[in-house]
C-alpha cells in the first residue's frame, strides 16, 4: 500500500447501530495513525493519535485500534447518534502526515 | 477548544485578482499548515512552517506562497488567482517537537475563481 485509503467511502445507519470503518496505511517508516473527525461547517477535530502496535484508545462511544505490521486501523463508534454524523479521516504519519479520502457517516434518526 | 482562525470563510473572486487568506492561532505554536483540498479528495500538503522566518513546500505543488513573520500568524497569498485554484484550504498548527503530534485545524476558506 503506497497510499492511506479508507474505506468505505461512505455510510448510511439507522440511530442506535453500531458501525466501524477502516484505515489502510504503508507499514514501513511508521511513526503514528490519527483519526479526525470533520462535521460540517466546522473544523476538523482530533479524535485519536495512535503509535504502537495494538493500540487501543476510547472517548466516550467511539474506539479506535492499530495494527501497524499489516498496516490498518478501525474505528469503531457503539450506538451511533445523529451528532456522530460527520466525515471521519484517518492520516498516517511517516515523518509527514498522509491523510485518506474520509468516510462519512450519516446516521438516521 | 482550538483557538486557530481562518478567513475568509468563503471568497468568491475574478481571474487576475490577488488573494491573502488569513490565519491566526493563539496557542504559540510553533508548527503551522497550509492543506488544500478538492471534493472528495484527500487533504494535501501544500506550505509548512516550524517557526518564524521557516516556511516550506508541501508535497503538493502550489502556485501560492506564505510567509511567517509573527508566530502566531501564516497567511497564504495568489498573486494572480485563476478557476484551477478553486478548492478549500484549510489552516493547522500543532505543538511539540514530535513529528506525529495532532492538528489543530481552522475552519477553513472555501475559495471560487471565476
Amino acid at each position: 500500500i503506497l497510499n492511506v485509503e479508507q474505506s468505505p467511502q461512505s455510510l448510511h445507519v439507522q440511530e442506535g447501530d453500531s458501525t466501524n470503518f477502516t484505515c489502510s496505511f504503508p507499514s514501513s517508516n511508521f511513526y503514528a495513525l490519527h483519526w479526525y473527525r470533520w462535521e460540517t461547517a466546522k473544523s476538523p477535530e482530533a479524535l485519536f493519535v495512535m503509535t504502537l502496535n495494538g493500540d487501543e484508545k476510547k472517548k466516550g462511544r467511539i474506539s479506535a485500534t492499530l495494527n501497524t505490521k499489516e498496516g490498518y486501523s478501525y474505528l469503531y463508534i457503539k450506538g451511533s447518534q445523529p451528532e456522530d454524523s460527520a466525515t471521519y479521516l484517518c492520516a498516517s504519519c511517516t515523518g509527514k502526515l498522509i491523510f485518506g479520502q474520509g468516510t462519512t457517516l450519516q446516521v438516521k434518526p | 477548544e482550538a483557538d486557530i482562525y481562518q478567513t475568509p470563510r468563503y471568497l468568491v473572486i475574478g481571474t487576475g485578482k490577488k488573494i491573502t487568506l488569513e490565519c491566526s492561532q493563539t496557542m504559540g505554536h510553533d508548527k503551522m499548515y497550509w492543506y488544500q483540498q478538492d471534493p472528495g479528495m484527500e487533504l494535501h500538503l501544500i506550505h509548512y512552517s516550524y517557526g518564524v522566518n521557516s516556511t516550506e513546500k508541501g508535497d503538493l505543488s502550489s502556485e501560492s506562497t506564505v510567509s511567517r513573520i509573527r508566530t502566531e500568524h501564516f497567511p497564504l497569498t495568489l498573486e494572480s488567482a485563476r478557476p484551477s485554484h478553486t478548492s478549500q484550504y484549510l489552516c493547522a498548527s500543532s505543538d511539540g517537537t514530535r513529528a506525529w503530534e495532532k492538528l489543530f485545524f481552522g475552519s477553513g476558506t472555501q475559495l471560487s475563481v471565476l
